[in-house]
């Protein structure tokens, strides 16, 4: 059974503060990688979808870098703002290009 | 685009009770699935459809069927729905085979079942 472990489970942190996320799968048969940002209420919306060993990917003040050999994730995110509270799921994608597995989430508070 | 739409929002069944859940998208995706989601577990896969035509089982598909017969919608089904079932429904897209590409997900379906 693959598992897709994900730390911390939460997190708080202050207005301004920069942080990271961690995200660990399994290094055999890597085919993808994907980070999704929840909002409360919401659905998961798509942040980054990483493929590559060495890959790197940003998108604002948030980024990602992915070690395939290793078997883990970064998420960071720079100068947190209270709007970048949610959870932060990653998904490992199988091989055979069907399936994706999901971590259970890093939550994260941002505090004004 | 509506991107991918899902009713109901709500619903509440009692143990025994059958029901569908339907999900659709305008996006032309090939790719379709349904994920549930219950307190510290994630999200986990039920079904899913690389096209028309085409479904299979994912981690948890135990109680639930599918079908495609459109590009555009896929339906789960509750056959005789039980407690453990109550939890939130998503459903999702994506552009070809599902692992390369960024999923698009629905509002979501609470449900509950007495």
């Amino acid at each position: 059974i693959l598992n897709v472990e994900q730390s911390p489970q939460s997190l708080h942190v202050q207005e301004g503060d920069s942080t990271n996320f961690t995200c660990s799968f399994p290094s055999s048969n890597f085919y993808a990688l994907h980070w999704y940002r929840w909002e409360t209420a919401k659905s998961p919306e798509a942040l980054f979808v990483m493929t590559l060993n060495g890959d790197e990917k940003k998108k604002g003040r948030i980024s990602a870098t992915l070690n395939t050999k290793e078997g883990y994730s970064y998420l960071y995110i720079k100068g947190s703002q209270p709007e970048d509270s949610a959870t932060y799921l990653c998904a490992f994608g199988n091989q055979a290009g069907t399936a994706l597995i999901f971590g259970k989430g890093t939550t994260l508070s941002v505090s004004s | 685009n509506a991107g991918v739409t899902q009713t109901p929002k709500f619903q509440v069944l009692k143990t025994g009770q059958s029901m569908t859940l339907q999900c659709a998208q305008d996006m032309n995706h090939e790719y379709m699935s349904w994920y549930r989601q219950d307190p510290g577990m994630g999200l986990r896969l039920i079904h899913y459809s690389v096209g028309a035509g085409i479904t299979d089982q994912g981690e948890v598909p135990n109680g639930y069927n599918v079908s495609r017969s459109t590009t555009e919608d896929f339906p789960l089904r509750l056959l005789s729905a039980a407690p453990s079932q109550t939890s939130v429904y998503f459903c999702a897209s994506s552009y070809a085979t599902g692992t390369r590409n960024e999923q698009f997900f629905g509002p979501g379906t609470r449900l509950t079942v007495l």
